[in-house]
């Protein structure tokens, strides 16, 4: 099974929002309600942000989002802080009780 | 809190059988809940999900790693371990241990150790 397909970059200035989609098919993310998101800084361990789509893990801040439409989740990054520059990575679960993730994307805060 | 952390390693040479174990402190394997994964990270790419074990025995891996890897568990020292064969070095990445969550997320990962592949 193919990886998720994130876009490589993604860029903001402080302040603004930023979205970074996800796009898979009908036998991961169009089918199932397991979307995760997580963040990673060099050198550390990724770090959970979303989980089911759209529920945030106790301590992430409420300017973490994420939805989903059809084949492709989404997350959006509020009120941009320069502690939000990381790589993020989104995953499914998949049919035949498999999990992917997307190829990550790079965060850059201007 | 629990807390994991992988060991084993560092080098390994091809052909030849990767082997890590995850300790998890903290907090019991046992309690049931949690399925205990393992992820990896090639060098400078995205992650790969390798399988999990509940701690009653049960696994479940990433079909294109099924043939090559086994996941198993030791309660009694609150460990689960990887063992991944025949490896080559496309087999190089960060190895990470995590506990997923029955609707597939990974809420507590360990730091990573760094396997590489080579003669």
């Amino acid at each position: 099974q193919s990886a998720l397909t994130q876009p490589p970059s993604a860029s903001g200035s402080p302040g603004q929002s930023v979205t970074i989609s996800c796009t898979g098919t009908s036998s991961d993310v169009g089918n199932y309600h397991y979307v995760s998101w997580y963040q990673q800084h060099p050198g550390k361990a990724p770090k959970l942000m979303i989980y089911e789509v759209s529920k945030r893990p106790s301590g992430v801040p409420d300017r973490f989002s994420g939805s989903k439409s059809g084949n492709t989740a989404s997350l959006t990054v509020s009120g941009l802080q320069a502690e939000d520059e990381a790589d993020y990575y989104c995953s499914s679960s998949a049919v035949s009780n498999n999990l992917i993730f997307g190829g990550g994307t790079k965060l850059t805060v201007l | 809190q629990v807390q994991l952390q992988e060991s084993g390693p560092g080098l390994v040479k091809p052909s030849q059988t990767l082997s890590l174990t995850c300790t998890a402190s903290g907090g019991s394997i046992s309690s049931g809940g949690y399925y205990w994964s393992w992820i990896r990270q090639h060098p400078g790419k995205g992650l790969e999900w390798i399988g999990y074990i509940y701690y009653s025995g049960d696994t479940f891996y990433n079909p294109s790693l099924k043939s090559r890897a086994t996941i198993s568990v030791d309660t009694s020292k609150n460990q689960f371990s990887l063992r991944l064969i025949s490896v080559n070095a496309a087999d190089t990445a960060v190895y990470y241990c995590a506990s997923m969550l029955w609707s597939w997320y990974f809420d507590l990962w360990g730091r990573g150790t760094l396997v590489t592949v080579s003669s």
